[in-house]
């Protein structure tokens, strides 16, 4: 059984570059979040996605957006790189009804300079 | 709005002792409450989830955690520290409708042969 994957695992941009991170849901799951993950913190809520429609979103710009494809993988895009923007992008999949309890990939390194 | 508070942003036992992990959550309606881990370099792993059945919730590798909700804690324990439970221990709430976790700062756990 496939869990979360997530591509790539690290990444270095700079100041003002766009960026596109991927996930891959748990087979079964049709539901996917995006969390932050900044050094020496929790994660924090970036969105979820559910049936191609962003359905929640937490405190974070609109540089911060994604997609939801039919297959049920997910991307996150960041416009307009800040330094503060340099984290852990974690991913995690669930089943809409059940979507407390999820399922996290190993997350993608983004480093902005 | 949910939040949870992790007491001790670190913790150094003994190979063989107790672990105790402290969080505190703060909901406005019954909580779903769960504990992730996190080693180095890698994302999240679900250890246990409390979602309103048994108020004694067992995990994986040996840990098991205790929902009391007249002091609203949901504290981690584990009888007999190993080296592999070196780590970062998460604390996380989530409203009935799921759509977000809210995770706590974190709590760092080292082991001393």
């Amino acid at each position: 059984d496939a869990g979360v994957t997530q591509s790539p695992t690290h990444l270095i941009k700079t100041r003002g570059q766009q960026v596109t991170l991927r996930c891959s849901p748990k087979s079964g799951h049709d539901t996917v979040s995006w969390y932050q993950q900044a050094l020496g913190q929790g994660p924090q809520f970036i969105f979820q996605y559910y049936e191609e429609e962003e359905r929640q979103r937490g405190n974070f710009p609109d540089r911060f957006s994604g997609h939801q494809f039919p297959n049920y993988s997910s991307e996150l895009n960041v416009n307009a790189l800040l330094l503060g923007d340099s984290a852990l992008y974690l991913c995690a999949s669930s089943l809409w009804d059940r979507s407390y309890e999820q399922y996290f990939g190993p997350g993608t390194r983004l480093t902005v300079t | 709005a949910q939040s949870v508070t992790q007491l001790g942003s670190h913790v150094s036992v003994s190979e063989g002792a107790l672990v105790l992990l402290r969080c505190n959550y703060s909901s406005s309606v019954p909580p779903y409450l769960f504990w992730y881990v996190q080693y180095p370099n890698q994302g999240l792993q679900l250890l246990l989830k409390y979602t309103s059945a048994a108020t004694l919730v067992k995990g994986i590798n040996g840990f098991e955690a205790e929902f009391k909700k007249s002091e609203t804690s949901f504290h981690l324990t584990k009888p007999s520290a190993h080296m592999s439970d070196a780590a970062e221990y998460f604390c996380a709430v989530s409203d009935r409708e799921g759509y977000k976790l809210s995770f706590g700062a974190g709590t760092t756990v080292t082991v001393r042969a």
